[in-house]
């Protein structure tokens, strides 16, 4: 079935040092991509997205990178911050308006 | 200010009893959605409406009910069916046209049931 994976379920990282969270997805249709941040008690923030036409895309400290070959999403976050401390999830869209969410990754952030 | 709010933030059932959560929306959008969070998990899909008077059903609908009898609105009921209804649940909403763009979520409602 489809499905949104992340490969680590935790990460944690020196203040100033770029992050790197990592997601696999199973559905080859979807054509969508997107980074949500989300902090403790709160509704999930959109972070940066991606269409499966594009393999990078920047954005401010953030990078996503989409590698279809091998189903796999990153985002990259540069000079990590404390505020950076948060779940992070990708989701993709399989071309209607279903959006799947994968179980995330806890970014710590060490000062 | 544009957003999507959502209501109670806090609320406690009694086993038996349906409760039913508010979101209400702003921006105009014509996309909206019910999402379950339990705790160290990952967001679920309840039910999702793309228009005025039709939803769909996601990934774990049972137990719940929805509808959408305006764009700004998408109340969601949990109903006694639901046999684990303690979670996180929250609501979101999307632009439609000219293509899907991300979700705008509110602040979640949690709900514990006693």
């Amino acid at each position: 079935g489809e499905s949104v994976g992340l490969h680590l379920p935790t990460l944690s990282v020196q203040e100033g040092d770029n992050s790197i969270i990592n997601c696999a997805y199973s559905n080859s249709a979807s054509d969508y991509f997107i980074w949500y941040k989300q902090e403790s008690g709160k509704g999930p923030q959109f972070i940066i997205d991606i269409r499966s036409n594009m393999d990078k895309r920047q954005g401010q400290r953030v990078t996503v990178l989409l590698n279809k070959t091998v189903k796999h999403l990153s985002l990259q976050i540069a000079a990590t911050q404390p505020g950076d401390s948060a779940v992070y999830f990708c989701a993709e869209n399989t071309g209607g308006f279903k959006t799947i969410f994968g179980a995330g990754t806890r970014l710590f952030v060490k000062a | 200010d544009g957003g999507i709010t959502q209501s109670p933030k806090y609320l406690f059932r009694k086993e038996g009893q349906n409760v039913t959560l508010s979101c209400e929306q702003n921006l105009n959008h014509d996309a909206m959605y019910w999402y379950r969070q339990d705790p160290g998990q990952g967001l679920r899909l309840i039910y999702y409406s793309q228009i005025v008077n039709d939803f769909q059903k996601g990934d774990i609908a049972e137990g719940y009910s929805v509808s959408r009898e305006k764009k700004e609105s998408f109340p969601l009921t949990v109903t006694s069916a639901q046999k684990n209804p303690t979670a996180f649940y929250l609501c979101a909403s999307r632009n439609k046209l000219p293509r899907p763009g991300e979700l705008f979520f509110g602040e979640g409602s949690r709900l514990t049931v006693l």
